[in-house]
């Protein structure tokens, strides 16, 4: 069965430092999304992304956050300056369409845990 | 994005059904009601969505009250794999790429 991969699964990195977390979403799936959660709370929408930009950002998704589809199989996640409040699980997720009429189950995969130092 | 209410736990007994209940008092007519869950250490997977009908798929079934403000997510026997935090989640029909989730129902299944 086709899934969503993640790397690394565990980054630590020193606050101020820029990190680049990598998501291979399903081959055939044009839409795709970042989340986060923060360890004991609720999943937070950060992004979504068609057609090479983004369609949908959250508050949380400010300046020093950027998305890019670098190739025809990779997502990526830039952190330009990380914080201490940036230490969070971060997971891709992305689906075949985007609007909710439509079977567009969102596949998520198993998340990159962000430790900032 | 219309807001849900879940209970913050539930408790089952294996192999019992469970109902888990979701109010939605302001959904919209262009509002689909999503279910995700997210197992321990797991990214959320989804399980089931519908729109005014009542929806079975080989995970669960979705009850949808007839004025559509609340709905409840049936599985039929627990098993302990089904210990999760389950999400009901309301996407516009036009509008919507991203999902936003609450704090969904810690389901504990009990051996």
């Amino acid at each position: 069965e086709p899934e969503v991969t993640q790397t690394p699964s565990h980054q630590v990195t020193q606050m101020g430092q820029e990190v680049i977390l990598r998501c291979v979403p399903i081959s055939n799936h044009l839409y795709f999304y970042w989340y986060r959660q923060i360890l004991g709370q609720k999943v937070e929408f950060l992004v979504s992304f068609y057609n090479n930009e983004i369609s949908e950002k959250s508050e949380i998704f400010d300046d020093q956050f950027s998305v890019e589809r670098p190739d025809g199989s990779n997502f990526t996640l830039k952190i330009r300056s990380t914080k201490l409040e940036d230490s969070a699980m971060y997971f891709c997720a992305s689906s075949e369409e985007g609007l909710a009429y439509s079977y567009n189950e969102q596949f998520f995969g198993p998340g990159t845990r962000l430790t900032v130092l | 994005d219309a807001k849900t209410t879940q209970p913050n736990s539930m408790e089952s007994n294996e192999e019992e059904p469970v109902h888990l209940p979701c109010n939605h008092s302001t959904i919209s007519g262009t509002d689909y009601i999503h279910w995700y869950r997210q197992l321990p250490s797991q990214g959320p997977e989804y399980v089931i969505h519908g729109l005014t009908s009542n929806v079975n798929n080989r995970m669960a079934s979705l009850a949808i009250a007839e004025d559509r403000k609340s709905s409840t997510l049936i599985l039929h026997r627990a098993t302990l794999r089904d210990a999760a935090v389950y999400y009901c989640i309301l996407r516009d029909i036009y509008n919507n790429n991203d999902m936003r989730f609450g704090a969904g129902t810690r389901l504990t299944v009990k051996p």
